[in-house]
């Protein structure tokens, strides 16, 4: 039973490009959170999808869009990217539901020059 | 906006002793839930804690939530070296899955 998944492990981007993220969720998950952790800070949760929508989004502005596919996995797109932008982005499914646990993934470190 | 507060933010601790971690909100939350997250790891869930206040043992790890369902406590006893890495409080209000999560406590053990 895998568990959760992502896509690429590391990336190098210049500043102003444009990036994609990949998350496959663990088996019976149905929802995936993506959440951005910048140096010795907490996860900053971005947005969560469920049933290809997105149900909540954090503090993040329009640079950061998803999209959920009918397998459930999800992407994380962002553009125009920041040197501030440099951080590990984390995924997280969990099964649809009131206070189910989330799984992390192992997370793609984006650094951006 | 809800925050979520965590203090200390470095625990140097003696192998073998005991060190508590704890975490505030400024809200009441509807659940809180622990991670331990190792240096260059992902963070991992230990544990969720939902009814006001509830403790759970792992081990030699105890976690409560508060009466109020704001604030949460870790400890842990005899502090072994694998217990190295930053634990991480995360709380939840509206059970919908958008964890709040604190800085961390960054735990150091010396051997």
């Amino acid at each position: 039973d895998a568990g959760v998944t992502q896509s690429p492990t590391h990336l190098i981007k210049t500043r102003g490009q444009q990036v994609t993220l990949r998350c496959s969720p663990k088996s019976g998950h149905d929802t995936v959170s993506w959440y951005q952790q910048a140096l010795g800070q907490g996860p900053q949760f971005i947005f969560q999808y469920y049933e290809e929508e997105e149900r909540q989004r954090g503090n993040f502005p329009d640079r950061f869009s998803g999209h959920q596919f009918p397998n459930y996995s999800s992407e994380l797109n962002v553009n125009a990217l920041l040197l501030g932008d440099s951080a590990l982005y984390l995924c997280a499914s969990s099964f649809a539901g009131v206070q189910e646990t989330q799984y992390f993934g192992p997370g793609t470190r984006l650094l951006v020059l | 906006g809800q925050q979520v507060m965590q203090i200390p933010q470095y625990q140097h601790v003696q192998e073998g002793e005991d060190f508590t971690t704890y975490c505030n909100s400024s809200t009441t939350l509807s659940n809180i839930q622990w991670y331990k997250q190792r240096p260059g790891g992902h963070p991992v869930f230990l544990i969720q804690l939902v009814k006001s206040g509830e403790v759970k043992k792992q081990k030699r790890l105890t976690f409560q939530f508060g009466e109020a369902k704001k604030n949460s406590s870790l400890h842990i006893t005899a502090t072994q070296t694998t217990d190295v890495g930053t634990y991480f409080c995360a709380g939840e209000k509206d059970s919908w899955g958008k964890l709040q999560f604190g800085a961390g406590t960054q735990v150091v053990v010396t051997p």
